[in-house]
């Protein structure tokens, strides 16, 4: 079945640096990657999405890459703020999402 | 309508006695997922409907865990003979699957289970 591997799982940078957080998956079917964010006690938050026939995507600060050759995508946030703490959780596939085990992220002051 | 709604929100309950989730999704939306998240982890699938079609159940679900989608609306996720190792929140989501619609799956609040 479908596997996605997420990392790092705790990412510490200085408020006003980049953070990159990077995943893999399995299915070569997958045509859909997600990233989430999640605040302690919210409900998962759509943040970006990308679909595999695009190679990058960005919205503002936020930003998404795909290989579909490595099956590898990753989530680029730059100028790090305070608000942006919080865990981060990518996704993958299009029928059923599956979604790795998170990213801690915390921008410190 | 103003998103995904879970309830109940919270429910405490005995070991082996028997629960009930119910989600009402985004009233347009045809597709219907379940996932379970423990702390410290991401959502893990559990089962996920198109209309009233039950199209997939995780193989790691146990047979004590049951889910129906009646009427292609609300859904409910029950749970038999409770164990302590069932703790966890219990996350609907919802998505309009077809052509040009990206599949963007929005998650309800979650409904929290503890088991004593």
């Amino acid at each position: 079945g479908e596997n996605v591997e997420q990392h790092p799982s705790t990412l510490s940078v200085q408020e006003g640096d980049s953070a990159v957080i990077k995943c893999t998956y399995s299915d070569s079917a997958s045509n859909y990657f997600p990233w989430y964010k999640q605040e302690l006690g919210k409900r998962p938050q759509l943040i970006i999405d990308i679909r595999s026939n695009v190679g990058e995507k960005k919205d503002q600060r936020i930003a998404v890459t795909l290989n579909k050759t490595a099956k590898h995508f990753s989530l680029h946030i730059t100028e790090t703020q305070p608000e942006d703490s919080a865990v981060y959780f990518c996704a993958a596939r299009d029928d059923k999402i599956i979604f790795g085990k998170g990213t801690r992220l915390h921008i410190l002051p | 309508d103003t998103g995904v709604s879970q309830n109940p929100r919270h429910k405490i309950t005995k070991r082996g006695q028997n629960v009930t989730f119910r989600c009402d999704p985004i009233s347009e939306h045809n597709r219907l997922y379940w996932y379970r998240q423990t702390l410290g982890q991401g959502p893990e699938f559990l089962t996920y409907f198109q209309n009233e079609a039950q199209l997939e159940k995780s193989r790691l679900l146990s047979d004590r865990f049951s889910a129906e989608r009646p009427k292609g609306s609300f859904s409910t996720l029950e749970i038999q003979r409770t164990e302590q190792g069932d703790s966890a929140m219990y996350l609907c989501a919802s998505s309009l699957a077809g052509r040009g619609s990206g599949n963007t799956i929005y998650f309800g609040e979650g409904s929290w289970l503890t088991v004593v």
